[in-house]
C-alpha cells in the first residue's frame, strides 16, 4: 500500500536559518504530492503541491521538488521566521479514492 | 476560507455510548472525508464519500459508520465509543480533479472517551 515517511521532530531552528524537512514515499502509479501545515489549534492548510515528476511546488518561500528517482518530496525554506512554527505534513494522493495518505508530521519550532 | 464547519468542537463521553459528529459544507464539493489525528500517526482516513449516499471505507474504519443524505452534510457515528477512539477528528472536502485534488479541512472535533 501507499506510505509516507517524514523525519521525526521536533526541529528547532533560529530565525533566518535554512529549513529542510525530509519526506519519502512509497506508492503505486504516479501520485500527486502535497505539503500541509497545521498551526496550533487549527485544521490543516495546503502549503504546496506537485503533480508530476520534476515539478516544483512553491508558496510563502517554501519549496519542494517531486523527485521520482529518489521517491522524495523534501520541504525547504531559505530563511525561517518565528511565524513558521507549526506542524508540517507530507502527503500523497491516492488517485483511486482521491484520499490523502499522510506522514506522521514534523513539528518545527523557530526561536527568535 | 472554505466553508466547512464541524460540530461539536469538543465532546467528552463515556465508553459504550453512541456519538455522532457532523461535518457541514457550503461549497457544494463532491468529495467529503473523515480523518482522525493521533500523535505519531499523522492523519488517517476513516471513511469518505464521493456523492450523496455514496461512501466507502478508509484504512481505520472499524467501529465507525458514516452517512451522507445531502451534499452538504457528512455524519460520522461511533456506535459504541471506546477509549481507543479518543482522538481529534477532521473533516475535509474536495472537488477532486476539478479542484486540483486539493482538500480543505475543517477546524476539528476533539473527542475524549472515558
Amino acid at each position: 500500500g501507499n506510505s509516507v515517511t517524514q523525519m521525526e521532530g521536533p526541529v528547532t531552528l533560529s530565525e533566518e536559518a535554512f529549513l529542510t524537512i525530509n519526506c519519502t514515499y512509497t506508492a503505486t502509479g504516479y501520485p500527486s504530492l502535497f505539503w500541509y501545515v497545521q498551526y496550533p489549534g487549527e485544521g490543516l492548510q495546503l502549503l504546496l503541491k506537485a503533480t508530476k515528476a520534476d515539478d516544483k511546488g512553491s508558496n510563502k518561500g517554501f519549496e519542494a521538488t517531486y523527485r521520482k528517482e529518489t521517491t522524495s518530496f523534501h520541504l525547504e525554506k531559505g530563511s525561517v521566521q518565528v511565524s513558521d512554527s507549526a506542524v508540517y505534513f507530507c502527503a500523497l494522493m491516492d488517485t483511486g479514492r482521491r484520499a490523502l495518505t499522510f506522514g506522521s508530521g514534523t513539528r518545527l519550532q523557530v526561536q527568535p | 476560507d472554505a466553508g466547512i464547519t464541524q460540530s461539536p468542537r469538543h465532546k467528552v463521553t463515556e465508553t459504550g455510548t453512541p456519538v455522532t459528529l457532523r461535518c457541514h459544507q457550503t461549497e457544494n464539493h463532491r468529495y467529503m472525508y473523515w480523518y482522525r489525528q493521533d500523535p505519531g500517526h499523522g492523519l488517517r482516513l476513516i471513511h469518505y464519500s464521493y456523492g450523496v449516499k455514496d461512501t466507502d471505507k478508509g484504512e481505520v474504519s472499524d467501529g465507525y459508520s458514516v452517512s451522507r443524505s445531502k451534499t452538504e452534510d457528512f455524519l460520522l457515528t461511533l456506535e459504541s465509543a471506546t477509549s481507543s477512539q479518543t482522538s481529534v477528528y477532521f473533516c475535509a472536502i474536495s472537488e477532486g480533479e476539478l479542484g486540483g485534488n486539493e482538500q480543505f479541512f475543517g477546524p476539528g472535533t476533539r473527542l475524549t472517551v472515558l
